[in-house]
């Protein structure tokens, strides 16, 4: 069964639109992350969350939001949609925040046209 | 910025052994992990280490040295299964944030 559970796992969006990316993990983990891996660039970091609470926002656009309704989910509520944007998102976890092994859920790839 | 390099790509024949490296200037440091990513999956854990010196983890061993900022991973009785990106990542001090390289693309060869 798998531990993180990352939906959709591929959505298509038009420019100036709002998604939001979907991310549970049954692993029992307190910390949850986002990552972006764009095409040619490194895995770059963008929140960290600790039992529900926003640790590091790395990302300098408001258009991504984080959302934790529990401690198990991390959505990730993007708004006004612009090309740039695609990119696979991956959603990723540990046992406890800063740990040294983090699990990382299958991505969504999102494409925005 | 963070600097984290990794070359592009690495070639190297089955049965035989590779090594990564992977070169880092940040604003801080806190240990160096790394991971494995298939094409197309996502980047699975592979090893963690803050001290200098050579972690050996069987068929994965990592150095690290701290004052120059240097770190590789050996992979050694390389199979094809091993063919795939092998990423590194700088955890900060506080110990939250991972700063990744682009990741360097292993081939292994029959």
């Amino acid at each position: 069964d798998p531990k993180i559970i990352q939906k959709p796992k591929y959505l298509v969006a038009v420019t100036g639109s709002e998604k939001i990316l979907i991310c549970e993990q049954y692993l029992g983990h307190n910390a949850m992350y986002w990552y972006r891996q764009s095409a040619k660039k490194p895995l770059e970091f963008m929140f960290s969350y600790s039992y529900q609470k926003l640790m590091d926002n790395q990302t300098a656009s408001s258009r991504f939001q984080p959302q934790s309704s529990k401690k198990n989910h991390l959505d990730l509520q993007i708004t006004a949609l612009k090309p740039d944007d695609s990119a696979t998102y991956f959603c990723a976890s540990s046992q406890e925040t800063g740990g040294r092994e983090q699990y990382f859920g299958p991505g969504t790839r999102l494409t925005v046209l | 910025g963070q600097g984290v390099e990794q070359p592009d790509n690495l070639m190297s024949v089955e049965g035989t052994f590779a090594r990564v490296n992977c070169t880092y200037s940040t604003s801080g440091f806190n240990g160096l992990s790394w991971y494995q990513q298939r094409e197309g999956h996502a980047p699975v854990f592979l090893s963690y280490v803050v001290l200098d010196g050579l972690k050996d983890s069987g068929h994965f061993s990592t150095f690290l040295s701290r004052s120059n900022g240097y770190s590789y991973l050996l992979l050694t009785e390389l199979q094809i299964k091993d063919s795939a990106s092998y990423l590194c990542a700088v955890r900060m001090p506080n110990y939250n944030v991972l700063y990744f390289g682009s990741g360097t693309k292993l081939t292994v060869e029959p």
